[in-house]
């Protein structure tokens, strides 16, 4: 099976604009669950995706959205981009509740 | 609510001799334990998991690792190191069951010298 493909892998962006984000998970695999990456904080939590609906949260700004559609392919979308959002942002696909597979992740620069 | 102790951010070891990545963690529920690994501009890979049933745990490239209760703690560990094993560690825990929210370590970075 082809693993989870993000895309793209390399953004460069400026302070203010907004950018898109996509995933595709693993065929099969009906979770998707985004992540943000950076040095100071770590690997946090975004929100996780499944049969298209929003099931859980993570603590960030309205700023950062999200959508599933019915092929389960996912994207992200971050507005109103401040240099702070310079993250490598990565996607993981699952069956609902069962392990998570990472895919490469987006890596995002504000300038 | 759900936490994890990675207890070194760098460990150093030889190659050839044994690794020992140390982990803690906190929940409210009963929880399942990953270690995923990361290497340099690459995204996550599963090592190994632990979902209540045996509490040794063996994963991919030779590493394994216990899942203690009493002492809340789920290390990871390797007989012999290899170069390619340089990379960062991060224990998870998740345990919603049903739910995909996964909290993290802050990682270790294990550093493997000839």
């Amino acid at each position: 099976k082809a693993g989870v493909t993000q895309t793209p892998r390399y953004l460069i962006k400026t302070r203010g604009q907004q950018v898109t984000l996509s995933c595709s998970p693993i065929s099969g695999h009906r979770s998707v669950s985004w992540y943000q990456q950076t040095p100071g904080q770590g690997l946090q939590f975004l929100f996780e995706y499944f049969s298209e609906t929003q099931r859980n949260k993570g603590n960030f700004p309205g700023r950062f959205s999200g959508r599933q559609f019915s092929n389960s392919r996912s994207e992200m979308n971050v507005s109103t981009l401040e240099l702070g959002d310079s993250a490598l942002y990565l996607c993981a696909s699952s069956p609902l509740g069962e392990t998570q597979y990472f895919g490469p992740g987006t890596r995002l620069l504000v300038l | 609510a759900q936490s994890v102790t990675q207890l070194d951010s760098h460990v150093s070891v030889s190659e050839g001799t044994p690794v020992l990545l140390r982990c803690n963690y906190s929940s409210s529920y009963s929880p399942s334990l990953f270690w995923y690994v990361q290497h340099p501009n690459k995204g996550l890979q599963l090592l190994l998991k632990y979902t209540s049933a045996a509490t040794l745990v063996k994963g991919i490239n030779g590493f394994e690792a216990e899942f203690k209760k009493s002492e809340t703690s789920f290390h990871l560990t390797k007989p012999s190191a290899h170069m390619s094993d340089a990379a960062e560690y991060f224990c998870v825990v998740s345990d919603r069951d049903g739910y995909s929210t996964l909290t993290f370590g802050k990682g270790t970075m294990l550093l493997v010298s000839p």
